[in-house]
């Protein structure tokens, strides 16, 4: 079975700063996928950025970069030039790469990140 | 742009009493799921659904929990008799796609569900 580790319950930053949120998985598996999710105060949970395992190159979206470490099993978010409107929980997730139906999400616990004007 | 919404937001119930978590997904989307998180711990997978019957269920979702999707719309949680472990907050999800990378689990805003 594949767990997904955030150790971190908490982190702060400073708005403009940038911050790295960080996330390890275990997993047999050689092919799957990665996702960041933000859940803000409104509870909706959001998709952020993912990354296909297959791929070396580390996806990017705007403000938001991972680490991808294959060998590691590590998946790091940094969120660059921190707003406030950044400060929720972040949520790091592992979803096998299987065709059809299974397809559901392995989440870690979470870190809630604050966002310091 | 559509969204996951889900009813009630905030639900207390007696336990061993029946509570029905109401969601409807997104229009266009095939797959549907059901998640929980207990305050303080992982979210945690309870089941997927697609073309009306069950594609996975996790060892939580036993027989006190179904799931159905009665009018093409809705989709629903059903905890026949609920326990005091119960007490979550209970995510909706739909995808259009299961298989692919493009495919993104687009997530509602939770129900708070107490049990008494």
């Amino acid at each position: 079975a594949q767990t997904v580790t955030q150790s971190q319950p908490e982190m702060s930053v400073q708005e403009a700063e940038t911050v790295t949120l960080s996330c390890t998985y275990d997993t047999s598996e050689s092919d799957y996928y990665l996702f960041w999710y933000k859940q803000p105060p409104s509870r909706q949970m959001i998709l952020v950025i993912r990354q296909e395992a297959y791929k070396q190159q580390n996806a990017t979206e705007n403000r938001f970069s991972v680490n991808f470490q294959k060998a590691a099993k590590s998946f790091s978010l940094k969120i660059s030039d921190s707003q406030l409107g950044d400060a929720a929980m972040y949520f790091c997730a592992y979803r096998s790469r299987h065709t059809g139906a299974n397809s559901k999400l392995t989440f870690g616990k979470g870190i809630t990140l604050s966002v310091r004007p | 742009e559509p969204e996951v919404t889900q009813t009630p937001s905030h639900q207390v119930t007696q336990m061993g009493q029946e509570v029905i978590l109401r969601c409807v997904p997104i229009s266009n989307h095939l797959y549907f799921y059901w998640y929980r998180q207990i305050l303080g711990q992982k979210v945690e997978f309870l089941v997927s659904f697609y073309n009306n019957e069950i594609s996975e269920k996790s060892e939580i979702f036993d027989d006190q929990f179904s799931v159905e999707r009665p009018d093409g719309s809705n989709f629903t949680l059903k905890i026949r008799s609920t326990k005091l472990e119960d007490s979550a907050m209970y995510f909706c999800a739909s995808s259009a796609n299961a298989g692919s990378i493009q495919e993104t689990q687009y997530f509602g805003p939770g129900t708070r569900l107490l049990v008494l």
